[in-house]
């Protein structure tokens, strides 16, 4: 059984702060490794991915990815109230085929 | 913008009846998948399409499950027997390139309601 793991929250920052977000997966296999934003009532939608060890920025984003550790994660800098919502963590399996979801956790930015 | 559409946005059935969720996928897009996400829970992989036939699939989509592309543009789930269980929100999601970049595109979703 592959699992996705997050802290479900709410983590709540102050405007302007940076948000931190972690995810732990069980498949060692893994290769790729995504972040949604999903607001409530809404579907998923991308926010970035990343395969390689390290960090990928994107505007205020910026995913990690720790694959000795499985562990991955997204900090958000200046964090807006707009950006409250439920992130979700996605798995890619080795085979390309299937993406397994975290259970998400709730980011509240309070103005 | 191109957009994976869903019909119905809202059905409400009783036990034992069949369903059918309708899709439009972005149409440039080859891969196409099913998801399902019940309320306050973990969105949960269904099924993935690729050249007119299942690629993958997951436990939960067992034999009351089944997947069509009738013609070309639509995308369907059937639900033949439908159980309290199956209350949830259905996604659809395709993507031109696969999963490896991640760049699904979602719809907006058909919340399933079975008294």
């Amino acid at each position: 059984q592959k699992e996705v793991e997050q802290n479900s929250g709410p983590l709540s920052v102050p405007e302007g702060a940076i948000a931190s977000l972690n995810c732990t997966y069980s498949d060692r296999g893994s290769q790729s490794f995504f972040w949604y934003r999903q607001y409530s009532g809404k579907s998923p939608e991308l926010i970035m991915f990343i395969y390689s060890n390290g960090d990928k920025e994107d505007g205020r984003f910026t995913a990690q990815l720790n694959k000795a550790s499985q562990y991955v994660s997204l900090l958000i800098r200046d964090s807006q109230p707009s950006d409250s919502a439920t992130y979700l963590c996605a798995v890619l399996d080795n085979a390309g085929n299937m993406l397994t979801f975290g259970g998400g956790t709730r980011l509240m930015v309070k103005p | 913008e191109p957009e994976v559409t869903q019909t119905p946005s809202h059905q409400v059935t009783q036990m034992g009846q069949e369903v059918i969720l309708r899709c439009v996928p972005i149409s440039n897009h080859l891969y196409f998948y099913w998801y399902r996400q019940i309320l306050g829970q973990k969105v949960e992989f269904l099924v993935s399409f690729y050249n007119n036939e299942i690629s993958e699939k997951s436990e939960i989509f067992d034999d009351q499950f089944s997947v069509e592309r009738p013609d070309g543009s639509n995308f369907t789930l059937k639900i033949r027997s439908t159980k309290l269980e199956d209350s949830a929100m259905y996604f659809c999601a395709s993507g031109s390139q696969g999963l490896g970049t991640g760049e699904l595109f979602f719809g907006e979703g058909s919340r399933l309601t079975v008294l």
